[in-house]
């Protein structure tokens, strides 16, 4: 039973515009929320998080919102670049647990 | 510091054969995971060990999935026997106390197609 749901497996975007993966969550445990982006033939590495305590983090391009009472989080990336074109996994944890619980991943493809 | 490095990056195996897959974590990282990445289920954690110690296995499939950790610095993840479902890529993944909620650093994984 997957507690961490990405429902869109892919994503395709225009260069310059507004990237926004979506990610649910299902248990109310969790209080650590991060995004991991992954290219072909690489493992996954740490793109932002966010914990429980704040609603929006923000680094460069990439921002990271978190709605608690819909357990719903978002990435947004903007402006969206060919360099972003990746999988990103969702990925939520419970306090004092490293055990990481992943999403299944949306591919994004921003095209030229 | 060269990141966690995972032995072999690709392996083919036959159905029913014994496989071993090997990661070494980074350095003073005390915790290590086995995740496996599929199509469908993306990414899920096998097991994971804190200190050389499993701690949850909750994640092995069956019983023809085992991993130690007999160090500090080395752990293997064995299939045996393989069998064609089985055909993933399989990470490996190190973490430090005192990172409570940060990221965990992945290796490149080991593809694993069994025939």
């Amino acid at each position: 039973d997957q507690q961490v749901k990405q429902n869109s497996p892919s994503l395709s975007v225009q260069e310059g515009r507004i990237s926004i993966l979506n990610c649910d969550y299902t248990n109310s445990m969790f209080d650590y929320f991060l995004w991991y982006k992954k290219y072909p033939a690489e493992g996954p590495t740490f793109l932002i998080s966010i914990s429980s305590i704040k609603d929006k983090n923000e680094d460069g391009r990439f921002t990271v919102f978190l709605n608690k009472s819909a357990k719903h989080l978002s990435l947004h990336i903007v402006p969206s670049q060919p360099g972003d074109s990746a999988v990103y996994f969702c990925a939520a944890s419970v306090n004092n647990d490293y055990k990481l619980s992943f999403g299944a991943g949306t591919t994004v493809t921003v095209r030229a | 510091d060269a990141g966690v490095i995972q032995s072999p990056r690709h392996e083919v195996t036959e159905m029913g054969q014994e496989v071993t897959l090997r990661c070494k974590p980074i350095s003073g990282h005390d915790y290590l995971f086995w995740y496996r990445q599929t199509m469908m289920r993306g990414l899920e954690l096998l097991i994971y060990f804190n200190n050389n110690v499993p701690i949850d296995d909750s994640g092995m499939p069956e019983d023809r999935f085992s991993a130690k950790m007999p160090n500090a610095s080395f752990s293997t993840l064995k299939i045996q026997p393989s069998e064609p479902r089985d055909s993933a890529v399989y990470f490996c993944a190190s973490s430090f106390k005192g990172a409570r909620g940060t990221e965990a650093f992945f290796g490149q994984g080991t593809r694993l197609t069994v025939v």
